[in-house]
């Protein structure tokens, strides 16, 4: 599977949008990424994910550049409970659930 | 749709000893990942199951071992406990949607051991 490259910490203010980015230039043609999250303590929570094509939902957009080598996740108006470590995981298509994650960024939303 | 349950959620041992985790999965997902989670390593995968069979393993030693059973419930076994075995262990089901594998956590079981 493709590496992700996040940046270590982020600070956002609370009802802007944070965008947080990630590299993944050795991404393969079936390769998705996907966003996870998580807030101190408790279990990953699954925000996204994307294969070619920005997505949005619920939660929060995902745009993946054309060439698909970086994908920014955006949560449009941040609040305090979104303090929490984003992950940003690439996986092949099908298979095993072998998700790798990384360091993550810690996003901080301040008031 | 319940989700995903672990238990015991917190659990104390003595070095030595063994532990078994349980997790049952959301209804229909037929495949169980577990996690290791400390401050210093991070998330780190441990196996997964699917359909009672191990389907991939993490690089762990083999004091860490699991399993699956018809119902796609599974337990975790580790024996023989040492001090940096203290961690929150997670569990995760998913469902193949699309083509993506998406995970769904529990809570987790912390464990500590003296």
């Amino acid at each position: 599977d493709a590496k992700t490259t996040q940046p270590t910490s982020m600070d956002c203010a609370e009802g802007r949008a944070a965008n947080l980015p990630c590299n993944h230039s050795t991404i393969s043609g079936n390769e998705y990424v996907y966003w996870y999250r998580q807030i101190h303590s408790q279990g990953p929570q699954y925000i996204i994910h994307g294969l070619k094509n920005n997505e949005t939902n619920e939660m929060a957009s995902l745009i993946i550049t054309e060439d698909r080598k970086s994908s920014t996740l955006i949560l449009p108006h941040a609040t305090l409970r979104d303090t929490a470590v984003y992950y940003c995981i690439v996986r092949a298509a099908g298979g095993n659930n072998d998700m790798r994650f990384g360091a993550g960024t810690r996003l901080t939303v301040k008031p | 749709k319940a989700g995903v349950t672990q238990t015991p959620r917190y659990l104390i041992k003595t070095r030595g000893q063994q532990v078994t985790l349980s997790c049952s999965p959301i209804s229909g997902h037929r495949s169980v990942s577990w996690y290791q989670q400390t401050p210093g390593q991070g998330l780190q995968f441990l196996f997964e199951y699917f359909s009672e069979t191990q389907r991939n393993k993490g690089n762990f030693p083999g004091r860490f071992s699991g399993r699956q059973f018809s119902n796609s419930r599974s337990e975790m076994n580790v024996s023989t406990l040492e001090l940096g075995d203290s961690a929150l262990y997670l569990c995760a089901s998913s469902f193949n949607r699309a083509g993506a594998n998406v995970l769904t956590f529990g809570a987790g079981s912390r464990l500590t051991v003296l």
